[in-house]
């Protein structure tokens, strides 16, 4: 069975750090481009960042940009958000996520996700 | 990176269809064909139903179907259950190995 399991969240002050983690489990982990997700309290799922199968490769959305870093262990199965100067509208459940591969080739979306992990920016 | 226009909400009655709209412009739902469709049930992990607009994954009812017309793309659910209200995302691939989803309709089922 598939499981991805995120961890990490909590209060963090204004301009503080936070590091995610998320542990993957039932698939092969290192075939994967992985995404991290997060949901504003009361908005939609917004896009934060991807990191490559072989972690080569990483990109962000552009508020997040210079602040987070996304990084993987394939050896441990895991994912990573390393979070700094988080600001208050970071506040969100953040989500791990998989890329989407089927035996033939892999595709533009998010296939299995976790229950995610709440971090709150506040003073 | 603006997120695509969803209705905020829809509703239908049990074995009717409802469609929920989902619209970008051409940098991301107009200019790809990698739209995808979630559900989710407050409180747990968002479930993955289409992929590339129109594509189930294994598993996924068929009842489910995804659709694209220029920068507007769409969602069908047929023969509604109750098990099918939730909220549902829409994302679409916005080139450069970004995304960007939808803010998100709330089905309910009458």
């Amino acid at each position: 069975e598939v499981q991805v399991v995120e961890s990490g969240g909590g209060l963090v002050q204004p301009g503080g750090s936070l590091r995610l983690s998320c542990a993957a489990s039932g698939f092969t982990f290192r075939r994967y481009w992985m995404r991290w997700v997060r949901q504003a309290p009361g908005k939609g799922l917004e896009w934060v960042a991807n990191i490559k199968q072989d972690g080569s490769e990483k990109y962000y959305v552009d508020s997040v940009k210079g602040r987070f870093t996304i990084s993987r262990d394939n050896a441990k199965n895991s994912l990573y958000l390393q979070m700094d100067n988080l600001r208050a509208d970071d506040t969100a459940v953040y989500y791990c996520a998989t890329g989407y591969c089927d035996s033939n080739d892999c595709y533009y979306a998010f296939e299995h996700w976790g229950q995610g992990t709440l971090v709150t920016v506040s003073s | 990176q603006s997120a695509l226009t969803q209705p905020r909400s829809v509703s239908g009655s049990p074995g009717q269809s409802v469609t929920i709209s989902c619209t970008g412009t051409s940098s991301d739902v107009g200019g790809y064909n990698y739209v995808s469709w979630y559900q989710h049930h407050p409180g747990k992990a968002p479930k993955f139903m289409i992929y590339d607009v129109d594509k189930r994954p294994s598993g996924v009812p068929d009842r489910f179907s995804g659709s694209k017309s220029g920068n507007t793309a769409s969602l069908t659910v047929s023969g509604l259950q109750a098990e099918d209200e939730a909220d549902y995302y829409c994302c679409s691939y916005a080139g450069s190995y970004t995304w960007v989803f939808g803010g998100g309709t709330k089905l309910t089922v009458l």
